[in-house]
């Protein structure tokens, strides 16, 4: 059964700063990866989606790698800001129409 | 755009009563999910479908049933609602192919007394 495991639960950094969110998964037979933004009590917002034959996919200041291999991906957030603060959450899909979510990285970013 | 949109943001029910949560998108998308998210837990699958009419259980289907009878609809349907019902529900739409990218809508916070 597949597992997604975020960590840091929490992360807090100064404005400006450029920062990375891991993402690790146990089963590298995946569909693709995507990268959620959630405000408090909000839904998720889509970021990124990276198909399993792809290894990154940028928008913007973000930028997403896929290392099926090492069952890793990375969220790389360049020049963070104060409207950034969310909770990131990655999800991996085995089966393909399924998502097994991360619990998700709780980021701060400080004026 | 996708759009997913849910038929209340907050609700507050009793214990025992019958719930319905609708969820309605307009991407003609055939696939449609609920899931629920609690502190500590995440994300979790209660129920999916992948056309009108069908239907397939995820994690957590216990006290929960669902009803497709048309593509941009799917509701969740709580028989007799229990305080350990109280969470955040969210839905989403994907459409079959692959990219599988879902698309959620904005959640409805539950809350059953």
């Amino acid at each position: 059964k597949q597992e997604v495991t975020q960590i840091p639960a929490a992360l807090s950094v100064p404005e400006g700063e450029n920062l990375v969110l891991n993402c690790s998964f146990t089963d590298s037979a995946i569909y693709n990866l995507q990268w959620f933004r959630q405000d408090p009590g909000k839904g998720l917002t889509s970021l990124l989606l990276i198909q399993s034959s792809q290894r990154e996919q940028t928008s913007g200041r973000l930028n997403a790698s896929l290392d099926k291999s090492s069952g890793r991906s990375t969220l790389y957030i360049a020049a963070s800001q104060p409207g950034d603060s969310a909770t990131y959450l990655c999800a991996s899909s085995v089966e393909a129409q399924k998502l097994v979510f991360g619990q998700g990285t709780r980021l701060t970013i400080n004026p | 755009d996708v759009k997913v949109t849910q038929s209340s943001r907050y609700l507050v029910k009793r214990t025992g009563e019958k719930v319905f949560l609708e969820c309605v998108q307009d991407m003609d998308h055939e696939n449609m999910f609920w899931y629920r998210q609690d502190p500590g837990l995440g994300l979790r699958l209660i129920y999916f479908s992948y056309d009108v009419k069908m239907k397939e259980k995820g994690d957590i289907p216990e006290g929960y049933s669902v009803s497709r009878e048309k593509k941009e609809r799917f509701s969740l349907i709580l028989e007799s609602a229990s305080t350990n019902q109280t969470s955040m529900y969210l839905c989403a739409s994907s459409f079959p192919g692959q990219l599988y990218e879902q698309y959620f809508g904005p959640g409805t916070r539950l809350t059953v007394t």
